[in-house]
């Protein structure tokens, strides 16, 4: 079956220092890959995405993750994180398998708590 | 626009109780979803409707219903609750075709006693 992997439940950090997530899928094929961020008590905002092209993605609040074809990696990272970065952050992927690109798969997520 | 709106926002059921979700969404998207949302579990597929008229399974669709009422609205009914039903529930759109990011709501905590 399809899975996403974050690799860590929980990180935490001081403010100012550098962020990666990890993120696996079990892929192959051509895939869409997206992080989406969930600040506490709100719902799922979209981070960043990626389809094609450069693999180095930016998205908002200055974050960025690198797509890695080989690994079937998709690291989220920030090189300095605000204490208004604490959230939970969930990698998502789709692709041609089981119900093809019409259906997301989502990691488990990684709860981040950056401490002042 | 309100984007994705969902209704209500808390709810408390007995068991055997049943209740219906509402979603709705403003932006014309021809697909919508709704996900329940469990700690260390991510978000998990209940029902899809790729387009209106349309309905599918997901990864956990038992004890489930949805209607894809008109392109606008689809709601999720749980006809008869049981306690392993409390979660977090949450309804996303996307525009269909080859734009994948999908939108999601506020979300419905819901509780079953």
């Amino acid at each position: 079956a399809q899975s996403v992997s974050q690799h860590n439940h929980h990180v935490i950090l001081s403010e100012a220092a550098s962020l990666e997530l990890g993120c696996n899928y079990s892929y192959g094929g051509t895939v869409n890959l997206f992080w989406y961020v969930q600040y506490p008590g709100q719902h799922l905002q979209l981070l960043l995405k990626y389809f094609s092209g450069d693999p180095l993605v930016k998205g908002i609040k200055g974050f960025e993750a690198e797509f890695i074809k080989s690994k079937f990696s998709f690291n989220l990272r920030k090189p300095s994180v605000q204490w208004s970065d604490t959230a939970e952050y969930f990698c998502a992927v789709n692709g041609p398998h089981g119900g093809g690109y019409n259906k997301l798969i989502f990691g488990a997520g990684t709860r981040l708590a950056v401490h002042p | 626009n309100a984007g994705v709106t969902q209704t209500p926002k808390f709810q408390v059921l007995k068991t055997g109780q049943s209740m219906t979700l509402q979603c709705a969404q403003d932006m014309n998207h021809n697909s919508m979803y709704w996900y329940r949302q469990d700690p260390g579990m991510g978000l998990r597929l209940i029902y899809y409707s790729a387009s209106e008229g349309t309905t599918d399974k997901g990864e956990v669709p038992n004890g489930y219903n949805v209607s894809r009422l008109n392109k606008r609205e689809f709601s999720l009914r749980l006809e008869s609750a049981a306690p392993s039903q409390t979660s977090v529930y949450f309804c996303a759109s996307r525009p269909g075709g080859q734009s994948y990011e999908q939108y999601f709501g506020p979300g419905t905590r819901l509780t079953v006693t």
